[in-house]
C-alpha cells in the first residue's frame, strides 16, 4: 500500500518559533509538493521539488523554506512562525509521467 | 494564468439524490483535469481524471466529461450515499518542462448527504 506520511497530525506552536513539518513517501517518487489548505481557497502550492536537493517556489512561498536531502523525504520549514500561517498543510508526491498524486493525511498547524 | 472555479458549498442532499458539482477552468493549452475527494480527517484521494477533450472519467459511480468548448469538467453522481459526504476538489495539472504534477485546485465543495 503506497504511502505519504506526515510526521504530525496536529501541532501547536508559538509565534516566532521555527517549525519543521516532515513528509516521507515510500514510492520512490521524484516529485514532491507542499500545499496549504484554507477554507474557501482550496489548496495552494507553497514549494515543490522534482529531484533530490532541487526545490522550486510555488505560488505562496513567502515565510517558508524546504529541504530535500533524500529522495523520500521533503521537509517544510517555517522560519519564524506567524499566526497567519495557521492552516492545514498537505504533502504530496507523484511519479513523473503518471496521473495519480498521493497525499499525506495533513498536519493541522496552529500558531498562537 | 491558470485557474479553477467550483460551485460553492455546502451542498446538502438526501440519500439517493442526484449530485452535480460544477467546475470550470481557465488554462493555456489542454491541461489534464482531475477530481479529488477528501473524506473527514484524511488527505486527498484521486477520484477520477480526464486527459483530453471529450474524455469521460468515472469511478465509484461518479462521472465527469472534459468539455473543451465550455472549459468545464462537472462532476455527477446519479444516486449518492451517506458515505459520499466529503469535500470535492476540481483540479488541473499545470504542465512545465522541468517538473511534473503541479496541480491548480478549485476552492473545494463540501457535500453533506443525509439519510
Amino acid at each position: 500500500d503506497v504511502k505519504v506520511t506526515q510526521s504530525s497530525r496536529y501541532l501547536v506552536k508559538r509565534t516566532g518559533e521555527k517549525v519543521f513539518l516532515e513528509c516521507v513517501q515510500d514510492m520512490d517518487h521524484e516529485n514532491m509538493f507542499w500545499y496549504r489548505q484554507d477554507p474557501g481557497l482550496g489548496l495552494r502550492l507553497i514549494y515543490f521539488s522534482y529531484d533530490v536537493k532541487m526545490k522550486e517556489k510555488g505560488d505562496i512561498p513567502e515565510g517558508y523554506s524546504v529541504s530535500r536531502e533524500k529522495k523520500e523525504r521533503f521537509s517544510l520549514i517555517l522560519e519564524s512562525a506567524s499566526t497567519n500561517q495557521t492552516s492545514m498543510y498537505l504533502c504530496a508526491s507523484i511519479s513523473s509521467g503518471t496521473d495519480a498524486t498521493f497525499f499525506g493525511q495533513g498536519t493541522r498547524l496552529t500558531v498562537v | 494564468g491558470n485557474s479553477v472555479t467550483q460551485m460553492e458549498g455546502p451542498v446538502t442532499l438526501s440519500e439517493e439524490a442526484f449530485l452535480t458539482i460544477n467546475c470550470t477552468y481557465t488554462a493555456t493549452g489542454y491541461p489534464s483535469l482531475f477530481w479529488y475527494v477528501q473524506y473527514p480527517g484524511e488527505g486527498l484521494q484521486l477520484l477520477l481524471k480526464a486527459t483530453k477533450a471529450d474524455d469521460k472519467g468515472s469511478n465509484k459511480g461518479f462521472e465527469a466529461t472534459y468539455r473543451k468548448e465550455t472549459t468545464s469538467f462537472h462532476l455527477e453522481k446519479g444516486s449518492v450515499q451517506v458515505s459520499d459526504s466529503a469535500v470535492y476538489f476540481c483540479a488541473l495539472r499545470r504542465e512545465t518542462t522541468d517538473s511534473w504534477g503541479k496541480l491548480q485546485f478549485g476552492a473545494g465543495t463540501q457535500v453533506v448527504v443525509t439519510p
